[in-house]
């Protein structure tokens, strides 16, 4: 049911920067509407990591910063630690009838 | 501290049903939105419904139309969400997730639902 594109996958060494696209539809990042993004540990609850596009919640270090252009989003990570090898989710609102908030594919962030 | 608890979760036979439960604390539960969000194993998150500060508005995703009830009681600070006719692609983690302007700012642990015979 996922309606936002991310790449299964990225990885990279520590201290190196990564990105991470989302992609979406005219009903939903392409309408204007704001993407989100969420951090998700092994086994643990997702943490929300960037609103607004690009705002990081108090705590969120600012390695982390997101960028939004046209019907696509991205989520860098710059200087890579060890800590940040978790699944990472986009998140938008969608307009059409099929739902209100719908999640991307989800990628998972290794280090190597 | 901001914290949002579920309890429900378990094994329960296709055709069942089941209760779940979110107790929130550390905020004024009546003030905000909330959802539930499920994740079935090892696969992504999947919104699945939408209830407002007053429970008013209510949304659903397709997938649970007609079959699941989001609910609240403000008066106890609590959400639920009543899953009838459960299937085995119902199996997931159920996490209740505050709504901060149409993002999830506070999640609870999550609660698993088995649907099996």
């Amino acid at each position: 049911q996922s309606v936002l594109t991310q790449p299964p996958s990225v990885s990279g060494a520590p201290g190196q920067r990564v990105t991470i696209s989302c992609t979406g539809s005219s009903s939903n990042i392409g309408a204007g509407y704001d993407v989100h993004w969420y951090q998700q540990l092994p086994g643990t609850a997702p943490k929300l990591l960037i609103y607004g596009n690009s705002n990081r919640p108090s705590g969120v270090p600012d390695r982390f910063s997101g960028s939004k252009s046209g019907t696509s989003a991205s989520l860098a990570i710059t200087g890579l630690q060890a800590e940040d090898e978790a699944d990472y989710y986009c998140q938008s609102y969608d307009s059409s009838l099929s739902g209100l908030y719908v999640f991307g594919t989800g990628t998972k962030v290794t280090v190597l | 501290e901001v914290q949002l608890v579920e309890s429900g979760g378990g094994l329960v036979q296709p055709g069942g049903s089941l209760r779940l439960s979110c107790a929130a604390s550390g905020f004024t539960f009546s003030s905000y939105e909330m959802n539930w969000v499920r994740q079935a194993p090892g696969k992504g998150l999947e919104w699945v419904s939408y209830i407002s500060s007053s429970g008013s508005t209510i949304y659903y995703a397709d997938s649970v139309k007609g079959r699941f009830t989001i609910s609240r009681d403000n008066a106890k600070n609590s959400l639920y969400l009543q899953m009838n006719s459960l299937r085995a692609e119902d199996t997931a983690v159920y996490y209740c997730a505050r709504d901060m302007i149409r993002y999830f700012d506070i999640w609870g642990q999550g609660t698993m639902v088995t649907v099996s015979s």
